[in-house]
């Protein structure tokens, strides 16, 4: 099993443009996660999708849309990329019936740069 | 809304030595899961440890244990035998039992080994 996985690693934005971060997991987990990283902030939620047909806001959605297009995928869309959002940028998933475990699994992360 | 408070930034050990990361977060309910993650320079996020507060008995696997104290909001992580492959930032991770609650972060302490 490949676990989580993202697309792309590295990505270099200008000003406005445009772009689409794809996740995929093969765990089939009902909930998928997409998280920011900024240096001494932690990891803040952006969006989050409970199971395939639903997304909804986490605490920094601003400027982002998703996509849950189905039980394995989710993606990230920065419609008009901005220098605030330079980040670290990680999928997740979790099985949110299993009892044992609500732990999340993350994916190897992408590094986006707006210049 | 529930924090997760990660006071000590940065934290240094000799190898083969014990360090204890200390982690404090404030809720109002009673069911929840605690977690240690570890991030490496590779910046994968792993997850250490797990601890369920309906459980009394601190979790432990291999040199890594916490202490959980649920009347202080406590849960300190404790690295037994630091090894050099320590070295990584470690965020401690907070999520309530319902199905579709999220998970919040601290935000991390970077630790470093030293041979």
């Amino acid at each position: 099993n490949a676990g989580v996985t993202q697309t792309p690693k590295f990505q270099v934005l200008k000003t406005g443009q445009s772009m689409t971060l794809q996740c995929a997991q093969d765990m089939n987990h009902n909930s998928m996660y997409w998280y920011r990283q900024d240096p001494g902030m932690g990891l803040r939620l952006i969006y989050y999708s409970a199971s395939e047909g639903t997304t909804d806001k986490g605490e920094v959605p601003n400027g982002y849309n998703v996509s849950r297009l189905n039980k394995r995928e989710f993606s990230l869309r920065l419609e008009s990329a901005a220098p605030s959002q330079t980040s670290v940028y990680f999928c997740a998933s979790s099985e949110r019936r299993s009892h044992y475990s609500y732990e999340q699994y993350f994916g190897p992360g992408t590094r986006l740069t707006v210049t | 809304a529930q924090t997760v408070t990660q006071s000590q930034p940065e934290m240094s050990v000799q190898e083969a030595e014990t360090v204890t990361l200390s982690c404090t977060y404030d809720t109002s309910e009673n069911n929840y899961y605690l977690f240690w993650y570890k991030q490496p320079p590779s910046r994968q996020m792993i997850l250490v440890i797990r601890q369920e507060a309906y459980k009394q008995q601190n979790a432990t696997e291999n040199r890594f244990s916490v202490n959980f104290q649920k009347a202080a909001k406590s849960f300190s992580l404790k690295i037994s035998d630091s090894q050099l492959g320590d070295t990584a930032m470690y965020f401690c991770a907070f999520k309530h039992t319902g199905a579709n609650s999220k998970l919040t972060f601290g935000k991390g302490i970077t630790l470093s080994v030293r041979p």
